[in-house]
């Protein structure tokens, strides 16, 4: 099953940082992990994806277990163009195998 | 710079009819996908095309659907017959096709596909 296992919604105060979790417990040595993001009425854009390490880049930082069954994409100061439903995905080859999400929610 | 663009934006039609939605990707891009997205569901995907290789279709739900991609860039999708449960946003995306796992897939707004 290549699919992950994220909480359905989350709260945040605007710039405050958001931890959102992602289970991947059955992962394999050589799956990706990229997260990617949908906000309303338009399609999904990249945000971050890794592999052991973790990573950080403009929009934010991606946290990997040792074990690699899970991490956690962090959003360092939420604003509210960040309100979005936050996508973690296993890449095994270039199919992306999209979950439930993660929708998040900024309270001003 | 341009990005994924799809057409129609919305696509309205009856029971039975069929329905072609098109797809343009970015330019030089050789990867591109469908997806489709259910009310209230998550991204499904559909079909994928790299370079010049057979296309990978297991995604199609049905043989009702089927695409191509002409001259290794624009797509289309068809849906034949449509049925009611085919409403869904049905979205595009491509990439360089050079970085396997870690290509980045670049969306566009998707075609809203309501059938009466």
């Amino acid at each position: 099953d290549a699919k992950t296992t994220q909480p359905n919604s989350m709260e945040s105060n605007e710039e405050e940082p958001v931890h959102l979790p992602c289970n991947h417990s059955t992962i394999s040595g050589t799956d990706y992990i990229h997260w990617y993001r949908q906000l309303p009425s338009q399609g999904p854009e990249y945000v971050i994806h890794g592999l052991t390490s973790n990573v950080n880049n403009r929009m934010a930082s991606l946290a990997i277990a040792e074990d690699r069954k899970s991490s956690t994409l962090i959003l360092h100061r939420a604003t509210l163009r960040d309100a979005a439903v936050y996508y973690c995905i296993r890449a095994a080859g270039n199919k992306l195998t999209f979950g439930g999400g993660t929708r998040v929610l900024v309270k001003p | 710079g341009a990005g994924v663009s799809q057409s129609p934006s919305n696509k309205v039609t009856e029971k039975g009819k069929d329905v072609e939605l098109r797809c343009d990707p970015i330019s030089g891009h050789t990867a591109l996908y469908w997806y489709r997205q259910s009310l209230g569901q998550g991204l499904e995907f559909l079909i994928y095309f790299q370079g010049n290789s057979a296309p990978d279709k297991s995604g199609l739900p049905s043989d009702r659907f089927s695409a191509e991609r002409t001259g290794g860039s624009v797509s289309t999708l068809t849906i034949q017959r449509t049925q009611q449960e085919d409403s869904a946003v049905y979205l595009c995306a491509s990439s360089t096709g050079l970085a396997g796992d870690t290509d980045t897939q670049y969306f566009g707004p998707g075609t809203r596909l309501t059938v009466l």
